[in-house]
């Protein structure tokens, strides 16, 4: 496809369970970017990635957030045992470098 | 701690206004400062700054980059009911992103 894409585009989950959240980022693109987007809020960010390596994940808020992009396209971010503090958009971004980012329509997550 | 703040964080005008966005940071290892336009979903890109002093511009919008007080501002020239979205700006340091400032355009 031409731009980012996530799936699902919408997860509810309850509280507890694992979710896992899939961004097919531009081809060629060699940084993926994940952020946390709360309502009314601008995204946080949660980790980078340049091709298959994790350079940054200063940004995931704890050991119950994973991410990983092994073949240094698709990327699956991780949430084991989902908190409420968890509902929020998650976007995914890729660019050729670090500047110009393409964002995907993100994954509204709502852990109930 | 690395931030970035933006002004107003909610602004309201009238077609045809000019409308003046601020964004402030303070972040160490500086690489460049983004806008961006969120409408619904995805937000997407309007100008990459790293110079100070050089303006960019696209059509009716133009940005500029003070690196020595540390601000950006992007500027929205006859505006339209269009521009209504949230305008977030974001300093490629730690890819810290301001709250955003909420433009609504009335006709």
């Amino acid at each position: 496809g031409a731009g980012v894409s996530q799936s699902p585009r919408y997860k509810v989950a309850k509280r507890g369970q694992d979710v896992a959240l899939r961004c097919d980022p531009i081809s060629g693109h060699v940084s993926l970017f994940w952020y946390q987007q709360a309502l009314g809020q601008g995204p946080e960010f949660l980790t980078y990635f340049q091709n298959e390596a994790q350079l940054d994940k200063s940004g995931l808020p704890s050991d119950r957030f994973f991410a990983e992009r092994p073949e240094g396209s698709v990327s699956t971010l991780k949430i084991q045992r989902t908190q409420q503090e968890d509902s929020a958009v998650y976007l995914c971004a890729s660019s050729i470098d670090r500047g110009k980012q393409y964002f995907g329509p993100g994954t509204r997550l709502t852990v109930t | 701690e690395d931030k970035v703040v933006q002004s107003p964080l909610s602004l309201v005008v009238h077609e045809g206004d000019t409308v003046t966005l601020n964004c402030s940071y303070e972040v160490t290892n500086f690489r460049s400062l983004l806008w961006y336009k969120q409408e619904k979903k995805a937000p997407t890109f309007l100008f990459m700054l790293t110079s100070s002093g050089i303006e960019k511009k696209s059509g009716r919008l133009s940005s500029i980059l003070d690196k020595k007080e540390l601000f950006s501002i992007l500027n929205i020239t006859a505006t339209q009911t269009g521009d209504s979205a949230i305008y977030l700006c974001a300093v490629d340091a730690d890819m810290r992103f301001g709250a955003g400032t909420r433009l609504t355009v009335k006709p």
